[in-house]
């Protein structure tokens, strides 16, 4: 059973627009969630994070949302620029309960 | 600082045949997680140390294992392999055990089975 799960394997948009990659979890006690980006030939980089307290963190161009009810989140990037273009992993888990679990990833790609 | 590094970074090896992994984490950091991913996967978490001790572990088989040195220094065993464990193998390092502490990841170590 995937407790994280990114429905969109991938997102293409313009430059300068909206890019909003989305994501579900299933475990009710998850109460942390983080955004990662990824390049080709490197590891992972944390992009954002959120905990269950908010339903919103902002930092520059990048939004995550959080929508517990629903046991969904998302990320915003506006706008969107071609150095953008990456693989963004959705990541959930509880404090308590030792490392994340990661979703399948959303390949973005922002067209100049 | 110094971030993660993990060596090799590619490695070609025969079915049957075992390999070790290692990752060397930013200074400081006592944790190291290791995760496993592959297309369409996602990062598959295989487990992680803090102080020389695993303390979680992902689902995979027994033939993956793993080790920390006094260092904080990893290693990770695949025994046996399978056409399957190809994949790229990535190590993560944090200051705490703390799950809201956020992961520095190396840059992988791409595993090729034939």
């Amino acid at each position: 059973d995937q407790q994280v799960k990114q429905n969109s394997p991938s997102l293409s948009v313009q430059e300068g627009r909206i890019s909003i990659l989305n994501c579900d979890y299933t475990n009710s006690m998850f109460d942390y969630f983080l955004w990662y980006k990824k390049y080709p030939a490197e590891g992972p980089t944390f992009l954002i994070s959120i905990s269950s307290i908010k339903d919103k963190n902002e930092d520059g161009r990048f939004t995550v949302f959080l929508n517990k009810s629903a046991k969904h989140l998302s990320l915003h990037i506006v706008p969107s620029q071609p150095g953008d273009s990456a693989v963004y992993f959705c990541a959930a888990g509880n404090t308590n309960a030792g490392k994340s679990t990661f979703g399948d990833g959303t390949t973005l790609t922002v067209k100049p | 600082k110094a971030g993660v590094t993990q060596t090799p970074r590619y490695l070609i090896k025969t079915r049957g045949q075992q390999v070790t992994l290692s990752c060397s984490p930013i200074s400081g950091h006592r944790s190291v997680s290791w995760y496993q991913q592959t297309p369409g996967q996602g990062l598959q978490f295989l487990f992680e140390y803090f102080s020389e001790t695993q303390r979680n572990k992902g689902n995979f088989p027994g033939r993956f294992s793993g080790r920390q040195f006094s260092n904080s220094r990893s290693e990770m065993n695949v025994s046996t392999l399978e056409l399957g464990d190809s994949a790229l193998y990535l190590c993560a390092s944090s200051f705490g055990l703390d799950w809201g502490n956020e992961q520095y990841f190396g840059p992988g170590t791409r595993l090729t089975v034939t």
